[in-house]
């Protein structure tokens, strides 16, 4: 599937490092969210970016900075991050009228993140 | 804050057996709640979904319920095979946001 892809898809680092992952959806899509999938724990929401507006969650931790120049484009900055860090980050997309509800967010691959 | 539980954390049936997860959500302003399938090392993806002006949708082997007033929402799974092994998320939610349960892990032995 090429519709939503993310780079790199495994990312090794140290927490001194300064390191971005990318994510790119070629569906036309207009909201993009960054979630973080750790071991026996939910899906969590870390950032939406909706019709060009940002909603944060408040608590993720300001190492993590998101960035959308555009409609098809999200990153995620990491920088001193800490060993509890380490997880599946992942990236969706979804197509929102200005009215509309929620619908489908399609995922991607996910970048398999390990701070050591 | 806003929630979503989902029971049970894992469950073990036999091939051609019925399976069902069910959620709770506390967001009363929630009025989309899709389910979703994530394989080993694999995405989630969309397997289902309904929206809250709807009771019950079914597609196939796969049926939702969806009880407003109790704030619960079931995936019902039947004829089970194999292939159906996977984590199954629930989620619920509105214009801006989903809020996933923890998952199912589901086991289908042949």
């Amino acid at each position: 599937e090429t519709g939503v892809t993310q780079t790199p898809r495994h990312l090794v680092m140290g927490m001194t490092n300064k390191k971005s992952l990318k994510c790119e959806q070629h569906l036309g899509h207009n909201a993009m969210y960054w979630y973080k999938q750790s071991a026996k724990k939910p899906l969590e929401l870390m950032f939406v970016y909706s019709l060009e507006e940002r909603v944060e969650n408040n608590s993720v931790p300001s190492r993590f900075s998101p960035e959308c120049p555009n409609s098809s484009h999200l990153f995620l900055h990491l920088h001193t991050l800490q060993p509890e860090d380490s997880a599946l980050y992942l990236c969706a997309s979804t197509l929102k009228s200005s009215s509309g509800g929620a619908g489908e967010q399609f995922f991607g691959p996910g970048t398999r993140l390990t701070v050591l | 804050g806003e929630n979503v539980e989902q029971h049970p954390s894992t469950l073990s049936v036999q091939e051609g057996d019925s399976a069902v997860i069910k959620c709770t959500y506390s967001d009363s302003a929630s009025n989309y709640f899709p389910w979703y399938k994530q394989e080993l090392g694999k995405r989630p993806q969309l397997i289902i979904d309904i929206r809250s002006n709807v009771g019950e949708k079914k597609d196939q082997r796969i049926a939702v319920t969806l009880n407003k007033t109790a704030k619960h929402f079931s995936l019902h799974i039947t004829e089970t095979q194999p292939e159906d092994s996977a984590v199954y998320f629930c989620a619920g939610g509105g214009y801006n946001k989903l809020i996933f349960g923890a998952g199912t892990r589901l086991a289908v032995h042949p």
